[in-house]
């Protein structure tokens, strides 16, 4: 099974600032998808954004970024100009391309301080 | 616009009851999952199903059991509840394809006294 590692269980970042939140993952395939999702406070998981490993170009979704480096097996998440709301738990998520299964980190806790 | 429900956000059981967690989506979904949730452990998998009727064991089936007999409605049974069993629990659905993401439903917090 793939696994993926977030090493850093908590993270702060000062409203306005840039943050970058870290993930590597261990597999032996050449096409996958990765995601990053989002769960606010008692809230709903939600996706953040999602790279497709066959894709150089890294993905980007307004305010939020991906550093994808595929042959470090690295998929960082960069949040600019940080809000009170990115506050989180931010999880990392790989799936193969033939795969029904989602393999998760243990999730980074993002806190935005005002 | 995506919807997936759980039954419950907040229950309450006691040790030996049989617990049903319901979890039911609305897109059509060919995989739903089972996830529980606990501090520092991230998201760890119970079992999916990729279709009606079928089941497959996740990282942590034990104590656990599920039903699909309708594509929508994906249940978590726990046959005889027990203290280690407090967590929060996460239904999740995605379709087949590999790119397509996973979308959550609000969670169960489920408290075993």
């Amino acid at each position: 099974a793939q696994t993926v590692t977030q090493s850093q269980p908590e993270m702060s970042v000062q409203e306005a600032e840039t943050v970058t939140l870290s993930c590597t993952y261990d597999t032996s395939e050449s096409d996958y998808y990765l995601f990053w999702y989002k769960q606010p406070p008692s809230r709903q998981m939600i996706l953040v954004i999602r790279q497709e490993a066959y894709k150089q170009q890294n993905a980007t979704e307004n305010r939020f970024s991906v550093n994808f480096q595929k042959a470090a097996k690295s998929f960082s998440l960069k949040i600019s100009d940080s809000q009170l709301g990115d506050a989180a738990m931010y999880f990392c998520a790989y799936r193969s391309v033939n795969g029904n299964q989602f393999y998760f980190g243990t999730g980074t806790s993002l806190t935005v301080i005002p | 616009d995506v919807k997936v429900t759980q039954s419950s956000r907040y229950l309450v059981k006691r040790t030996g009851e049989k617990v049903f967690l319901e979890c039911v989506q609305d897109m059509d979904h060919e995989n739903m999952f089972w996830y529980r949730q606990d501090p520092g452990l991230g998201l760890r998998l119970i079992y999916f199903s990729y279709d009606v009727k079928m089941k497959e064991k996740g990282d942590i089936p034990e104590g656990y059991s599920v039903s699909r007999e309708k594509k929508e409605r994906f249940s978590l049974i726990l046959e005889s509840a027990s203290t280690n069993q407090t967590s929060m629990y996460l239904c999740a659905s995605s379709y087949i394809q590999g790119h397509q993401p996973q979308h959550f439903g609000d969670g169960t917090r489920l408290s075993i006294l």
